[in-house]
């Protein structure tokens, strides 16, 4: 059972905005930063956002991130076929003294 | 460009022991942190181990806490995963991934670049 919790599946039509949450608690998300992560079949993970709504180089900014209290969602506007990938959020987990990832999220591209 | 290859994955028999590499270029390796992250097959991500930038600090996940040792060696750029005692439930794709900070831990922990992954599977 994961630490932060995400939704095991989601899906949308192209064009759709979706979007995709990550629970987590005061000493994860509550007081730290999230970051997400895209993982296609087969492949290793790469960064999506991280901080305040950065994007690394490559990354477009349909995809945007927020944040309240102990939760956080990834939102995906103008859903493409190209963004069907698995999907996980992170923080760093001050009890823990370590790294807390959720479950991961499957989205699919009807 | 930043390159991490993993290497040392393999078959190995429960309670046995191996030691995962992980080459470094196109950074400069001794300036940041290092992680271990593992995914079993089917399952999600799960963190393993962090070493600051000098190898200094180190932490790990409850898992593997007391069996699974993270070092690094900065003239070589290369940072290693030991696991001793390894078990079934330690079967997964192990990554080795850069931090963005030197620490490599607390709110800043951000995987900016990945190896493509080494396979362990703990069977008898």
């Amino acid at each position: 059972q994961s630490v932060l919790t995400q939704p095991p599946s989601a899906s949308g039509t192209p064009g759709q905005r979706v979007t995709i949450s990550c629970s987590g608690s005061s000493s994860n998300i509550g007081n730290n930063y999230v970051y997400w992560y895209q993982q296609f079949p087969g492949a290793a993970p790469k960064l999506l956002i991280y901080r305040n709504n950065q994007r690394p180089s490559g990354v477009p900014d349909r995809f945007s991130v927020s944040k309240s209290g102990t939760s956080a969602s990834l939102a995906i506007s103008g859903l493409r076929s190209e963004d069907e990938a698995d999907y996980y959020c992170a923080a760093w987990d001050d009890s823990l003294s370590g790294e807390v990832f959720g479950g991961g999220t499957k989205l699919t591209v009807l | 460009q930043v390159q991490l290859v993993e290497s040392g994955g393999g078959v190995v028999q429960p309670g046995r022991s191996l030691r995962l590499s992980c080459a470094a270029s196109g950074f400069t390796f001794s300036t940041y942190g290092m992680h271990w992250v593992r995914q079993a097959p089917g399952k999600g991500l799960e963190w393993v181990a962090v070493i600051s930038y000098d190898g200094s600090n180190k932490y790990y996940g409850d898992s593997v806490k007391g069996r699974f040792t993270i070092s690094r060696d900065n003239s070589k750029k290369t940072l290693y995963l030991q696991m001793n005692n390894l078990r079934a439930e330690d079967t997964a794709v192990y990554y080795c991934a850069k931090d963005s900070t030197s620490l490599g831990y607390g709110s800043g922990t951000c995987f900016d670049y990945w190896g493509q992954g080494a396979l362990v599977t703990v069977s008898s």
